[in-house]
């Protein structure tokens, strides 16, 4: 069964750059047709989708945040990433990863394994 | 963007009762629509995807309908630990939008 495990700092300055990994066990991040995804969800609000990346390495971001946000794949280390640029306190939410193992759809697939979460603060 | 409206925002239900809980799609998205189920201090967990299949280990109490843009997340006779906020997904095209949430609470 495939696990996911989110990490990187709690705490980041306003203007800085957000930076966290999600760590892929029980199976290889290229091994399978999976879409990996990131997802945040400010203290007390809903789930908010950032973006997705493909195992082949194509990504698709929300709009809104896409001029700030890259996801990448490290193949060696079974890792997926996500960095988010000139964060606000806007941005402080839990952030999860997840995986989405069917893609049975053009818009990818429902996400089936996610990690803990881990809080990111934006605080100076 | 495809824009997931839930009603309503809470709904509270006895233990043993039916609950209904609606997802509309400002856009068509097929079957292509998933709901969660988010406790407290806890990950959402996936419950059912193309609108009605149950996901692994998912109880029969929960069931999914509807296509298009109307669908609706029915538990049959509550138990404790249904009592969640739950999440509709559309996975039809990008971005993947969620609704906004319902809580169930217990009356």
């Amino acid at each position: 069964q495939l696990q996911l495990q989110e990490s990187g700092p709690g705490l980041v300055k306003p203007s800085e750059t957000l930076s966290l990994t999600c760590t892929v066990s029980g199976g290889s991040i290229t091994n399978s047709s999976y879409y990996w995804g990131w997802i945040r969800q400010p203290p007390g609000k809903g789930l908010e989708w950032i973006g997705n990346i493909y195992y082949s390495g194509s990504t698709h971001y929300k709009p809104s945040l896409e001029s700030r946000v890259t996801i990448s794949v490290d193949t060696s280390k079974d890792q997926f990433s996500l960095k988010l640029s000139s964060v606000t306190a806007a941005d402080t939410a839990m952030y999860y990863c997840a995986s989405d193992s069917r893609v049975i759809a053009f818009g990818g697939g429902p996400f089936d394994y996610w990690g803990q979460g881990t809080l990111v603060t934006v605080s100076s | 963007e495809i824009v997931m409206t839930q009603s309503p925002a809470t709904l509270s239900v006895s233990p043993g009762e039916r609950a209904t809980l609606s997802c509309r799609a400002s856009q068509i998205v097929s079957i292509n629509l998933a709901w969660y189920q988010q406790k407290p201090g806890q990950a959402p967990r996936l419950l059912l995807y193309g609108a009605s299949t149950r996901a692994t280990g998912i109880p029969a109490r929960f069931s999914g309908s509807g296509s298009g843009t109307e669908f609706t997340l029915t538990i049959s006779s509550l138990q404790s630990e249904d009592f969640a906020v739950y999440y509709c997904q559309q996975y039809y095209n990008w971005p993947q939008t969620f609704g906004q949430g319902t809580k169930l609470e217990i009356k």
